[in-house]
C-alpha cells in the first residue's frame, strides 16, 4: 500500500496568513493526488485534484503543486471559513490512501 | 447537481450485520464508478471499497474484504454496502462519493461529490 505522510499534523494561523500544508508519498504517484478540506461534521470537499488543478467553485487562493515526491496545498490569505482539516488522496494505485490528516486551526 | 443520501446507519452488537444505502441523484448514476469511505470518531479518512459503474468489478480494502460486499442497482440509482461480521473498530461515519475521472484519458480520478454520510455504531 501507498503511505501518505502530510506535515504538519496542525497548525495554528491567523486571519490573512499564507500557510502550507505538504504531503509525501512513500513510493512514486505522478500526479495523482488529489486535497480535499473537512469542516467539522460535514463531508470532505474536493478543492485540488491532478495535484494542481483547481476545482470548479473554489477560491483562487488555495492551490496545488507537486514537487518531486512532495506535493504542497497552499492557501494564500486564510480566510474564516477555512479553518477546517485537510487531506491529501493518492488514487494511484488501490487500496486509496490518504494522508492522516492537517487541522488548520485559529492563533 | 449531483447529490448522494446515505441511510441504513445506526447502533448495532459486535458480529451482527448491517446493510447502508446511497440515494444518488442528479446525474446518470451508471455512468459514474462509485466508493464507500469511512471515518471513525475524530480519526481520519479511510477508503472502504468500490464499485464499477457497470456493477460487475469491485475491490475492498482489507480491513473490510471477506466481511463487506459492495453493490449497486442502477435502475434505483442506488449503491449498497452490506456490512457483515461487523467489530467495534468498524464503528464509523459512512460515507458515499462519486468518482470523476480525467477526461484528458490520464486515469486519474478523484471524488467530486460526497454524501453527508451515515453513522454505524458497533457496540456489545
Amino acid at each position: 500500500d501507498i503511505h501518505m505522510t502530510q506535515s504538519p499534523s496542525s497548525l495554528s494561523a491567523s486571519f490573512g496568513d499564507r500557510v502550507t500544508i505538504t504531503c509525501r508519498a512513500n513510493e512514486s504517484i505522478n500526479s495523482y493526488l488529489n486535497w480535499y478540506q473537512q469542516q467539522s461534521g460535514k463531508a470532505p470537499k474536493l478543492l485540488i485534484y491532478a495535484a494542481s488543478s483547481l476545482e470548479g467553485g473554489v477560491p483562487k487562493r488555495f492551490s496545488g503543486r507537486a514537487s518531486g515526491a512532495d506535493f504542497t496545498l497552499t492557501i494564500s490569505s486564510l480566510q474564516p471559513e477555512d479553518f477546517a482539516t485537510y487531506y491529501c488522496q493518492q488514487t494511484y494505485s488501490r487500496p486509496i490512501t490518504f494522508g492522516q490528516g492537517t487541522r488548520l486551526d485559529i492563533k | 447537481q449531483a447529490q448522494l443520501v446515505e441511510s441504513g446507519g445506526g447502533g448495532v452488537q459486535p458480529g451482527r450485520s448491517l446493510r447502508l444505502s446511497c440515494a444518488a441523484s442528479g446525474f446518470i448514476f451508471n455512468n459514474y464508478d462509485m466508493h464507500w469511505v469511512r471515518q471513525a470518531p475524530g480519526k481520519g479518512l479511510e477508503w472502504v471499497a468500490v464499485i464499477w459503474s457497470d456493477g460487475n468489478t469491485e475491490y475492498y480494502a482489507d480491513s473490510v474484504k471477506g466481511r463487506f460486499t459492495i453493490s449497486r442497482d442502477n435502475f434505483k440509482n442506488t449503491m449498497y454496502l452490506q456490512m457483515n461480521s461487523l467489530r467495534v473498530e468498524d464503528t464509523a461515519v459512512y460515507f458515499c462519493a462519486r468518482q470523476w475521472e480525467d477526461i484528458t484519458g490520464t486515469g486519474m480520478y478523484w471524488f467530486d461529490s460526497w454524501g453527508q454520510g451515515t453513522l454505524v455504531t458497533v457496540s456489545s
